[in-house]
């Protein structure tokens, strides 16, 4: 039944150390988000995807990068985490910007040593 | 970005209802309110969304005031699984979902 798929669930790497999160779904929705949730905080867009279209948001750090192989895969990378960068991450999907019902995955949360 | 207001935390207890306000005074003609919320250690969930008239879903309802600038997510029988953090949010189809700091509902048994 699972419709959004985050893999791994906890992430622990090096201060320094590329890391990949992996986000994957069943939802044949065209448009993907990467979200960081730092604790205690709401969640912030870094940025989507509409198809294959790339938008970034404007205060989304360099060091964070993302990659959408076809529609049911999508991958952030961290090329360069910092210990600022400890925070879970969350990756949603919806068939239409704008309007429509978002569907979260249950998150990554990545620790950096 | 249009912004909404909402308190940071509320209590209720179990089995009574729960009205969770949103101020959103500057909302747009185009703009959706939505709510979701996020359970802890999971990833936010959608709860309902309106434009102008009230709604209800099996999770809630959504009364929307006439003028638009206020809203109020009811939960008419809250039990202890609906201790969350509830975002309301104001949606167009053009700009993506950006999450305010929401309201911390704690059920007491």
């Amino acid at each position: 039944d699972a419709m959004v798929i985050q893999n791994p669930r906890y992430q622990v790497t090096q201060f320094g150390k590329p890391v990949t999160l992996s986000c994957s779904q069943t939802l044949n929705h065209n448009v993907m988000y990467w979200y960081q949730q730092k604790s205690s905080q709401a969640p912030k867009l870094l940025f989507h995807y509409y198809d294959k279209d790339f938008n970034n948001e404007a205060d989304t750090p360099d060091n964070f990068q993302s990659r959408r192989p076809n529609t049911s895969f999508c991958f952030l990378d961290i090329r360069s985490p910092g210990l600022g960068d400890a925070a879970m991450y969350l990756c949603a999907t919806t068939s239409l910007r704008g309007y429509n019902e978002q569907f979260f995955g249950p998150g990554t949360r990545l620790t950096v040593l | 970005d249009a912004k909404t207001t909402q308190p940071n935390s509320m209590e209720s207890n179990e089995e009574e209802p729960v009205h969770l306000p949103c101020n959103h005074s500057t909302i747009s003609g185009t703009d959706y309110i939505h709510w979701y919320r996020q359970l802890p250690s999971q990833g936010p969930e959608y709860v309902i969304h309106g434009l102008t008239s009230n709604v209800n879903n099996r999770m809630a309802s959504l009364a929307i005031a006439e003028d638009r600038k206020s809203s109020t997510l009811i939960l008419h029988r809250a039990t202890l699984r609906d201790a969350a953090v509830y975002y309301c949010i104001l949606r167009d189809a053009i700009n993506d979902m950006r999450f305010g700091a929401g309201t911390r509902l704690t059920v007491k048994p």
